[in-house]
Parts: C-alpha cells; structure tokens; sequence
C-alpha cells in the first residue's frame, strides 16, 4: 500500500490567495483527520471524518478554513482567504475507526 | 480534554547509549500511539500500544494504562534515531488523538 498520499509537498502563495490541500487515504480506512503542526502549538487537530462524514471539526481554527471528503478516497482543506498565521505544517491522516492512525508525508504551506 | 506530558523535553546522548521516553496522560485510553518524527518531517508510526508491552528491534514500549503512562525505551542508540517522539492518545467516546509536546531526541556520534 503507499499509504496517506498528501499533495502538494510544498506551497507558497500570497496572502488573500485560496490554498487547497488534498488527501488520499489508505483504501480501505474509513477514518480520516487532518492536523496542524506548528512551533508555537504543536500538532493539533483541525477535522476529522468518519465515513466520509464530518465528526468533530472543533479544531478548524475559523470560517477560512472549510474541508470536505466527498468520498471514501479522497478529502481536501481549503483555506480562503490565506494569512501568514496560516503557515504551518498541514497532515493527513487514516484509520480503520479506533485502530492505529498512520500519517501522510505532510504538506509545508507558507503564506507570504 | 485529555492531556498529554512527556518527558524529558529534550535528551542528548551519545551513540551506543539507552534512554527512556516516558509519557502521562489525565484519563482512560482507548488507542495509544508513539511516533518519530524525523529530520524531514515525516511522521513514522512506532507502536500502537494502549496497554501492555511491544518490542520491536532497539525499541520496546510498555504501556500501564490503569496508572495512565507509557514507555518508550530505545537502546543502543544510533545517530538515525535522532529526531522528535511524539505520544499520541484518544479515549473512549472519541477518536481523536492528542498529541503530547514531544521528546526531541539527539545522538551524538
């Protein structure tokens, strides 16, 4: 399996500018989540589905950031517009419900 | 919430040397998570362990989930072992994880 597929690696773009994120899961898992790491605050959780179905998105920090996944096999987190707070390290992630998580290689999103 | 503390924040150490990762948590666990993030950033999954003990290779973990902590031990260390260990929890009802602040882990040649 090739495991959490996220593109793209790297982003840079300019604030005010949309930014959309995409995420492949592991066939298969039918949990998926979407974290955000950065220094002042770590890895914290934005989102996360089950069954495709929006769980708990108490993490998402504001209406700029919306994120959906209109099915099994694909999810992306759009951010519009962009700031450079929103800079940070975005994961996805997936689990067969309430087993082990595996994480994608991440993307580096850096507003300017 | 659930929170999360592990300790120490950061270990030096040299090559060849043991350690001891631990982490405490404030309430029942269903899943218990540790991960290595290394140099470049990826997040690679070390052992899903909530209670019990695992080994694999260098590594070993041991998880008391009635006394709310876990062990991650590494020994004899190597330079590639260099890198941020996270601990990762959800509890019963949700399946979140919460991330402790991690372990930043150095090893010197």
């Amino acid at each position: 399996d090739a495991g959490v597929i996220q593109s793209p690696r790297h982003e840079v773009t300019e604030m005010g500018q949309e930014v959309t994120l995409r995420c492949k899961p592991i066939s298969g898992h039918n949990s998926l989540f979407w974290y955000r790491q950065t220094m002042m605050r770590g890895l914290e959780l934005l989102i996360y589905f089950n069954n495709n179905v929006p769980i708990d998105d108490s993490g998402m920090p504001e209406d700029r950031f919306s994120a959906k996944m209109p099915n099994a096999s694909f999810s992306t987190l759009k951010i519009q517009p962009s700031e450079p707070r929103d800079s940070a390290v975005y994961f996805c992630a997936s689990s067969i419900t309430r087993t082990e998580a595996f994480f994608g290689q991440g993307t580096r999103l850096t507003v300017v | 919430g659930i929170q999360v503390e592990q300790s120490p924040p950061d270990l030096i150490l040299q090559e060849g040397a043991n350690s001891t990762l631990r982490c405490n948590f404030s309430d029942s666990v269903n899943n218990l998570q540790w991960f290595h993030q290394n140099p470049w950033g990826q997040l690679i999954n070390l052992f899903y362990i909530p209670s019990g003990t695992k080994q694999n290779g260098r590594l070993s973990a041991t998880t008391v989930a009635t006394e709310r902590y876990s062990l991650l031990y590494i020994s004899s260390s190597q330079t590639t072992d260099s890198g941020v260990y996270f601990c990762a929890v959800s509890n019963f009802g949700n399946e979140k994880l919460t991330f402790g602040t991690g372990t930043r882990l150095t090893i010197i040649p």
